[in-house]
This record gives C-alpha cells, sequence and structure tokens, in this order.
C-alpha cells in the first residue's frame, strides 16, 4: 500500500524557514516524480514543485522559484521542500503527491494528508 | 502560463442526476488533463486521467472526454458520497496548473 506522510509544517514568522518533509512507502521510489502541491485557506490547489525520480530535474511554479528548493533522498525515500523567506501569502496546507512517471509530471496518483504551513507574525 | 477555466463553480443536483463539468484550456494540451476529488478536509484524489482514462478503483459514474481544448467531466447518476469539489489539471506544459475547481452538492 502507498503511503505518503508530510511532516514539518508550522507555525512560523515571516521571513523565516521551515523544511517539509515526505516519507514515502510501498512503492520503488527512485522510479518515481514527486511533488509538492499546496492549498491556501478556502482556496482551490496550486502546484509548487516537482522532481524527477534520479533527482537530477526540479522545477518551481514562479510564485516560488528562488525561495523554495525540492530535493529527494532516495536511500531514505523521502522527499524534502525547504521553505525559505517565507511570506504570508505562504500560508497553505501542502500536499506532496506521487506523479505515475519517473518525470514530475503527468498524474498525481498518491497524496500525502497535508501538513499545515502558517506564516504569521 | 496554460489558463484552466471550469464551469460552473457551483452545482447543485439530486441523487441519481447526470451531472456534468467543463474545463477550458487557454491553449491545446492534447489529453494532458486529469480530474481530482477533494472532500472536505482531506487530499485530493486522481479520478480520471489524459482526459479520459478511469484510475484503479473509481466506479464507473465518472467519465471524461475532449473535444480540442474543451474536457468534460461527467457522473452519469450522483451518489451522495460524490459531494465534494472537482479539480481539472494540465501538464502539458510548466507550471502544472489546475481549474479553481466546481463544488457539487446535494439539492
Amino acid at each position: 500500500e502507498v503511503q505518503l506522510l508530510e511532516s514539518g509544517g508550522g507555525l512560523i514568522q515571516p521571513g523565516g524557514s521551515l523544511r517539509l518533509s515526505c516519507a514515502a512507502s510501498g512503492f520503488i521510489f527512485k522510479n518515481y516524480g514527486m511533488n509538492w502541491v499546496r492549498q491556501a485557506p478556502g482556496k482551490g490547489l496550486e502546484w509548487v514543485s516537482g522532481i524527477s525520480g534520479s533527482g537530477d530535474t526540479t522545477f518551481y511554479a514562479d510564485s516560488v522559484k528562488g525561495r523554495f528548493t525540492i530535493s529527494r533522498d532516495n536511500s531514505k525515500n523521502t522527499l524534502f521542500l525547504r521553505l525559505d523567506s517565507l511570506r504570508a501569502g505562504d500560508t497553505a496546507i501542502y500536499y506532496c503527491a506521487k506523479a505515475d512517471y519517473h518525470d514530475s509530471r503527468g498524474h498525481f496518483d498518491f497524496w500525502g494528508q497535508g501538513i499545515p504551513v502558517t506564516v504569521s507574525p | 502560463d496554460i489558463q484552466m477555466t471550469q464551469s460552473p463553480s457551483s452545482l447543485s443536483a439530486s441523487v441519481g442526476d447526470r451531472v456534468s463539468i467543463t474545463c477550458q484550456a487557454s491553449q491545446v494540451i492534447s489529453i494532458h488533463l486529469n480530474w481530482y476529488q477533494q472532500k472536505p478536509g482531506k487530499a485530493p484524489k486522481l479520478l480520471l486521467y489524459d482526459a479520459s482514462n478511469l484510475e484503479t478503483g473509481v466506479p464507473s459514474r465518472f467519465s471524461g472526454r475532449r473535444s480540442g481544448t474543451d474536457f468534460t467531466f461527467t457522473i452519469s447518476s450522483l451518489q451522495p458520497e460524490d459531494v465534494a469539489t472537482y479539480y481539472c489539471q494540465q501538464y502539458d506544459d510548466l507550471p502544472i496548473t489546475f481549474g479553481p475547481g466546481t463544488k457539487v452538492d446535494l439539492k
């Protein structure tokens, strides 16, 4: 059974940093691209970042480019998202999502339960 | 960026009704369009991929089709458990973009 479990969220002041983790199990992690998708309170879904299965290709939404960094440790079956220079507009539930291809694009067939990040003084 | 529009933004229907949602892409995206269901407080769930392919385990009352840059998602017979918000998503080009969502509830 595929499982994705996010951790590392919480309340952070503007300008601060966080590192989110997503522990994966139930599939061959290195074979699949992974993504982060966020959802601000009461809003729709926004794709944030993606990474290929090997980790050598990364992609970012313009809204987070230069502030967020996606990475993965295939030896530990874990996906990461480093969030720097956080702003109030980054407040959201952050989901990790598995792509059905080695590339991070395609359809997202499994999602984590989500982890809240709140940016506030 | 490829813009995705969805209509309607919300709808109310009775159990057993046929329900359709339209998603339009701002440019040609081939069949690179997926549909997700999100229930309150839960993560999104993949229902259909590549415009019309039913994800494993998803009931056959859900279907999708493509006509050019217009995509239609249909629930053939609405069930109480289908109350949710539905999102389309394109992955033809980066950034990946989602439609604004359609909230479906029971009349």
